[in-house]
C-alpha cells in the first residue's frame, strides 16, 4: 500500500511569490492535515480537510489556504511569501472519522523563501 | 486546552545506554497518545501509540505507558543504538468529535544523539 506522497520535495521561492504544495493521502483516507515545522517552532497545525471541506485551521494568516479535491488529494497555497514561511510542510492522512485514528505522514516539502 | 510538554534536549548518550524522554500532557476529554520519530531529512514516522489508560505501546525496543494519574507518557529504551539518533515527538489527539477531531498536538521534540 502506497504511503502519503508530497510534491515537490523542495521548493525555492522569493518574497512575495506564491507557493503551491501538493499531497496525496493513503488510499481510503478521507482526512488530510497540514502541519508546518519551522526551525525552533516545533510542529504547528495548519489546516484540516475532510470530505472536500475545510474543517479547522490553526493560528495562521489567511494567506495560508488550501483545498481538497474529490479524490481526497490536497493542495496548500501560501500567498505573498515571507521569509519566515521557510519551513518543512508536512501532510498527514487519516481514515474516515470514527475515532482518533493514527495519522500517517508524508516526507514533507521543504520550502525556502529567499 | 490540549497541550504536550516534552523534555528539552538535546540528549546525548553512548551506545547501549538507557534512554528516557519525559512527556506530560493536558487534555480536554480522553486523549490517545503517540510518539513519532523524525530521522534526519525525513518526515514523521509513528513509533508507538496508546489509546487508553495503562496501555503500553511498544516498537523497536521502545516502550511508553499511558499513565492517566500522572498525565504522562514517557518514552524508554533499555539499550540505544547509533541508528536511534533522531528527533522524537510526543503527541496527543482527542476523542472530541468537533472541529479538533484527529488533530495532533505535539511537544517541541527532543533531539537524541547516540555515540558509538
Amino acid at each position: 500500500e502506497a504511503g502519503v506522497t508530497q510534491s515537490p520535495t523542495h521548493l525555492i521561492k522569493t518574497r512575495g511569490q506564491q507557493a503551491t504544495l501538493r499531497c496525496s493521502p493513503i488510499s481510503g483516507h478521507t482526512s488530510v492535515y497540514w502541519y508546518q515545522q519551522a526551525l525552533g517552532l516545533g510542529l504547528q497545525f495548519l489546516l484540516w480537510y475532510d470530505e472536500g471541506e475545510e474543517r479547522n485551521r490553526g493560528n495562521f494568516p489567511p494567506r495560508f489556504s488550501g483545498r481538497q479535491f474529490p479524490n481526497y488529494s490536497s493542495e496548500l497555497n501560501v500567498n505573498a511569501l515571507e521569509l519566515e514561511d521557510s519551513a518543512l510542510y508536512l501532510c498527514a492522512s487519516r481514515p474516515l472519522a470514527g475515532g482518533p485514528q493514527t495519522q500517517y505522514f508524508g516526507p514533507g516539502t521543504r520550502l525556502l523563501v529567499l | 486546552g490540549n497541550s504536550v510538554t516534552q523534555m528539552e534536549g538535546p540528549v546525548t548518550l553512548s551506545e547501549e545506554a538507557f534512554l528516557t524522554i519525559n512527556c506530560t500532557y493536558t487534555a480536554t476529554g480522553y486523549p490517545s497518545l503517540f510518539w513519532y520519530v523524525q530521522y534526519p531529512g525525513e518526515g514523521l514516522q509513528l513509533l508507538l501509540k496508546a489509546t487508553k489508560a495503562d496501555d503500553k505501546g511498544s516498537n523497536k525496543g521502545f516502550e511508553a505507558t499511558y499513565r492517566k494519574e500522572t498525565t504522562s507518557f514517557h518514552l524508554e529504551k533499555g539499550s540505544v543504538q547509533v541508528s536511534d539518533s533522531a528527533v522524537y515527538f510526543c503527541a496527543l489527539t482527542t476523542h472530541d468529535r468537533g472541529s479538533t477531531l484527529g488533530r495532533l498536538y505535539f511537544g517541541r521534540g527532543t533531539q537524541l544523539t547516540v555515540w558509538p
